[in-house]
């Protein structure tokens, strides 16, 4: 079935450093992909997506590339701040809704002052 | 703007107690699902909706029943509670259409004796 793997956390960072947390999947089609965010004792939102290969989303200052050769969607972001700290979810669809979405375990992201 | 709203927000049950999960949106979307989240496992979609008087289900449906009688509403029971249910869970709705964002709920927190 389809599948989504991401580096395991915590990941701790200084402010200003930059971020990457990769993300693979496997798919029997073409999915969308997603990243959403969680902060503490709320529910998941809506980072940001790309629906096909060589898209990039981009959101708040993170991006991530749909690279269909490598199955990938790594997160990054240029210089991360305090409020970032967060658990970062990645998830695919394959359906075009985007309403069935298989995801990653989570990556726990902590960013010191 | 109440968007997505869950109750309780925590819940402790006896094994082989019954309870009902409640989830209401306000903004008129068509999809709504249900996901537990486990501790590295991200969350897993238990059962979903796409209209009023439509359910299916998802990854790991056993233990759960959910009906959708109104747009608003989607409740999730557990008919006869087990350990392996502890778990936090999200209720989530979309408008129909291509790829659009999930809006998450704050959770249950559901802790089974």
């Amino acid at each position: 079935g389809d599948s989504v793997t991401q580096m395991e956390g915590p990941v701790t960072l200084s402010e200003e450093a930059f971020l990457t947390i990769n993300c693979t999947y496997t798919a029997t089609g073409y999915p969308s992909l997603f990243w959403y965010v969680q902060y503490p004792g709320e529910g998941l939102q809506l980072l940001l997506k790309a629906t096909k290969a060589d898209d990039k989303g981009s959101n708040k200052g993170f991006e991530a590339t749909y690279r269909k050769e490598t199955t990938s969607f790594h997160l990054e972001k240029g210089s991360v701040q305090v409020s970032d700290s967060a658990v970062y979810f990645c998830a695919l669809s394959m359906n075009n809704a985007g309403n069935m979405l298989t995801f990653g375990g989570g990556t726990r992201l902590m960013v010191k002052p | 703007n109440a968007g997505v709203t869950q109750t309780p927000k925590f819940q402790v049950l006896k094994t082989g107690q019954s309870m009902t999960l409640q989830c209401a949106q306000d903004m008129n979307h068509e999809y709504m699902s249900w996901y537990r989240q486990d501790p590295g496992m991200g969350l897993r979609l238990i059962h979903y909706s796409v209209g009023a008087g439509i359910t299916d289900q998802g990854e790991v449906p056993n233990g759960y029943n959910v009906s959708r009688s109104t747009t608003e509403d989607f409740p999730l029971r557990l008919l006869s509670a087990a350990p392996s249910q502890t778990s936090v869970y999200f209720c989530a709705s979309s408008r129909d259409g291509e790829n659009q964002p999930q809006h998450f709920g704050d959770g249950t927190r559901l802790s089974i004796l």
